[in-house]
């Protein structure tokens, strides 16, 4: 089936204005990741579901940061009053989820942030 | 608590050399261990995982990992360097207590000609 999706690829904004990022997991996947990418760097945890439970909000780094799933299917990253220090590529990932069974994480293609 | 540290943030080799890519981890308990390999404007895919069984992990386009305990190492190897090998790495640890992954900060290869 088809893989993780991501839209917009790109998203080109203002600073201050408020942005929703999509993430479409594979079909079954009951965990949800979100990661943050800046320019020339790892990866940084954001945000974790997986599947009715509260998500692991640990990684957000300030209350401009919110997630939404519903429930084993899509998610929106929103990021309000965004600041140019937002500017990264934000990756979305999805696994089957099964705790203990150490299932690799399917990546989408990312979206690519720039706040002016 | 658990991480991963890749020394060195960019790897050059020649074709056809021997590549060697640097992950060691800090874990308080059994950890399982992954590679990524990100293509340019690519998302990540995964090279090849350790979850407790064979030491040494085959892995896609002849990438293979051996997980040493002693050294709580877990370094990306592969005998011939291609062109088509350029790009990032990451060395991921996940516990068996979560989902949770953490990821490297990467290592960017460039192979030369």
């Amino acid at each position: 089936g088809a893989g993780v999706s991501q839209s917009p690829s790109n998203k080109v904004t203002e600073k201050g204005k408020d942005v929703e990022l999509r993430c479409d997991p594979i079909s079954g996947h009951t965990a949800l990741y979100w990661y943050r990418q800046r320019l020339g760097q790892g990866l940084e945890f954001l945000i974790y579901f997986q599947g009715n439970s509260a998500p692991d909000k640990s990684g957000l780094p300030s209350d401009r940061f919110s997630a939404e799933r519903t429930g084993e299917s899509v998610s929106t990253l929103t990021i309000q009053r965004t600041q140019q220090e937002d500017s990264a590529v934000y990756l979305c990932a999805s696994s089957p989820g099964l705790v203990g069974s150490y299932n690799e994480q399917f990546f989408g293609p990312g979206t690519r942030l720039t706040v002016l | 608590a658990q991480s991963v540290t890749q020394l060195g943030s960019h790897v050059s080799v020649s074709e056809g050399a021997l590549v060697l890519l640097r992950c060691n981890y800090s874990s308080s308990v059994p950890p399982y261990l992954f590679w990524y390999v990100q293509y340019p404007n690519q998302g990540l895919q995964l090279l090849l995982k350790y979850t407790s069984a064979a030491t040494l992990v085959k892995g896609i386009n002849g990438f293979e990992a051996e997980f040493k305990k002693s050294e709580t190492s877990f370094h990306l190897t592969k005998p011939s360097a291609h062109m088509s090998d350029a790009a990032e790495y990451f060395c991921a640890v996940i516990t068996n207590t979560g989902n949770q992954f953490y990821f490297g900060t990467g290592t960017s290869l460039t192979v030369i000609p």
